[in-house]
């Protein structure tokens, strides 16, 4: 079964102190690995999607890296609009290849930034 | 070009209750997958419509069930309501044969 953890559950930090968010996975073949920022009551907002191991992806002040086990969400110098709930999410390949759009997600890491 | 719609915003039904959620994916989209996302946890995936048929489907009994439409809009069905139900209820549409997914701004039931 695939599993996603993310951790820390909450992190704080203050303006312009860079961070990483960590995301551990378990899928037997991985198709694509997502990031989203969820704001609160608000549907997820796609950030990211790495495909392969050594991948990596910049948007303005965030990078997003891919190993074989693990994804990192690098923040550098936050500022308090980063401030928001980030998921990460799996689809893994089915039977011969195929995947037909499950996203396995983790329970979220709640960004706090503090001016 | 509009992005993923849903409606309603809120709802607010009684235990036992039969609930119906919309959702019109973004334009050039044809499959829409459905989530349920608890208070502090990560979304769950309930199934997935692809021309007009449930083509995947998660750990969700029976009570729930879908449809989707010719122009691949879709709807969710829930029926006997709980208090579990209680969530925030998300659509995700795909164009076939890219990765992405992009969700709606959900619906939030609360059973009572």
């Amino acid at each position: 079964e695939d599993q996603v953890t993310q951790s820390p559950e909450a992190l704080r930090l203050q303006e312009g102190e860079s961070s990483s968010l960590n995301c551990s996975y378990t899928v037997s073949g991985l198709r694509g690995l997502f990031w989203y920022r969820q704001d609160p009551g608000k549907g997820p907002e796609f950030l990211f999607t790495l495909y392969s191991a050594g991948e990596e992806k910049e948007k303005e002040r965030l990078k997003a890296t891919l190993t074989k086990k693990e994804s990192f969400l690098h923040i550098t110098a936050p500022k308090p609009e980063d401030s928001a709930t980030y998921l990460c999410a799996v689809q893994a390949l089915g039977a011969g290849g195929t995947s037909y759009g499950k996203l396995t997600f983790g329970q979220g890491t709640i960004l706090t930034v503090h001016p | 070009d509009a992005g993923v719609t849903q409606s309603p915003t809120h709802l607010i039904k009684t235990r036992g209750q039969q609930v119906t959620l919309r959702c019109s994916p973004k334009s050039g989209h044809d499959t829409v997958s459905w989530y349920q996302q608890a208070l502090g946890q990560g979304p769950q995936f309930i199934f997935q419509y692809y021309e007009e048929e449930e083509r995947q489907r998660g750990n969700f009994p029976d009570r729930f069930s879908g449809h989707q439409f010719p122009n691949y809009s879709s709807e969710l069905n829930v029926n006997a309501l709980l208090l579990g139900d209680s969530a925030l209820y998300l659509c995700a549409s795909i164009r076939t044969g890219t990765l992405g997914q992009y969700f709606g701004p959900g619906t939030r039931l609360t059973v009572t």
